[in-house]
């Protein structure tokens, strides 16, 4: 799946800052953070809808979403958890409540961060 | 609050033969969107197949079909003639009116055996 990618794939920390990038090339303007832990199904953190966020309420604040124009998502982290260890994935869609929205999303291949 | 709930935590079949999955949810709603998405070993998420509510027809692709059973709650997913790579994770999921939302069951193991 190239539509979608995301960098990096594997990220190691101890307690420092990072940022996860996303960018898709299907022309969607609705794009999404799901953090997947072990073993679980995956989770919405953020959704950007035609770049106004809706946030999740229960994810921490030290995880801040930017969305610089419609095909780029950005994950900003700061001091991370070992509770942030997990797959983060990007994904994108039509815009939600949109005539050609059918609510299916595209995956990115998923950004795995391992906090020491 | 939607919920989404799949109670088959691992499946396993050999191959060539058919499998079943069940999937209930829960919703206000009048109006929604089911789907199931399959994650394979490598981690890749991939969306297979959508029921709307307001279709009584069951969706069709390929070898994967629906069950749906609009007064149970119920979007079970079946696989006919399984492969060797059907074998991964299968999300059951559902969309809320807003269209903001999808929520995803806990997921259903499958391997298919040579």
């Amino acid at each position: 799946n190239t539509k979608i990618t995301q960098s990096p794939r594997y990220l190691i920390l101890g307690r420092a800052n990072k940022s996860l990038e996303c960018e898709q090339h299907l022309g969607h303007n609705a794009m999404y953070w799901y953090k997947q832990s072990a073993e679980k199904p995956p989770e919405l953190m953020f959704l950007y809808n035609l770049k106004q966020l809706i946030r999740n309420e229960t994810v921490p604040s030290r995880f801040i979403p930017e969305c610089p124009d419609s095909s780029k998502l950005l994950l900003h982290i700061s001091a991370v958890d070992p509770e942030d260890s997990a797959v983060y994935f990007c994904a994108s869609s039509q815009a939600p409540g949109t005539p050609a929205n059918t609510g299916q999303l595209y995956f990115g291949e998923g950004s795995k961060l391992t906090v020491l | 609050a939607q919920k989404v709930t799949q109670t088959q935590t691992s499946i396993s079949v050999m191959e060539k033969t058919t499998v079943t999955m069940d999937c209930v949810y829960e919703t206000q709603d009048s109006s929604y969107f089911l789907f199931w998405y399959k994650q394979t070993a490598s981690g890749e998420i991939v969306f297979l197949i959508r029921q709307d509510s307001y279709k009584k027809e069951n969706a069709t692709v390929g070898h994967y079909s629906l069950n749906f059973q609009k007064p149970k709650s119920s979007i079970g997913l079946i696989i006919t003639a399984t492969q060797i790579e059907d074998s991964a994770v299968y999300f059951c999921a559902m969309r809320n009116s807003a269209g903001n939302k999808l929520t995803f069951g806990i997921g259903t193991r499958v391997l298919v055996r040579p």
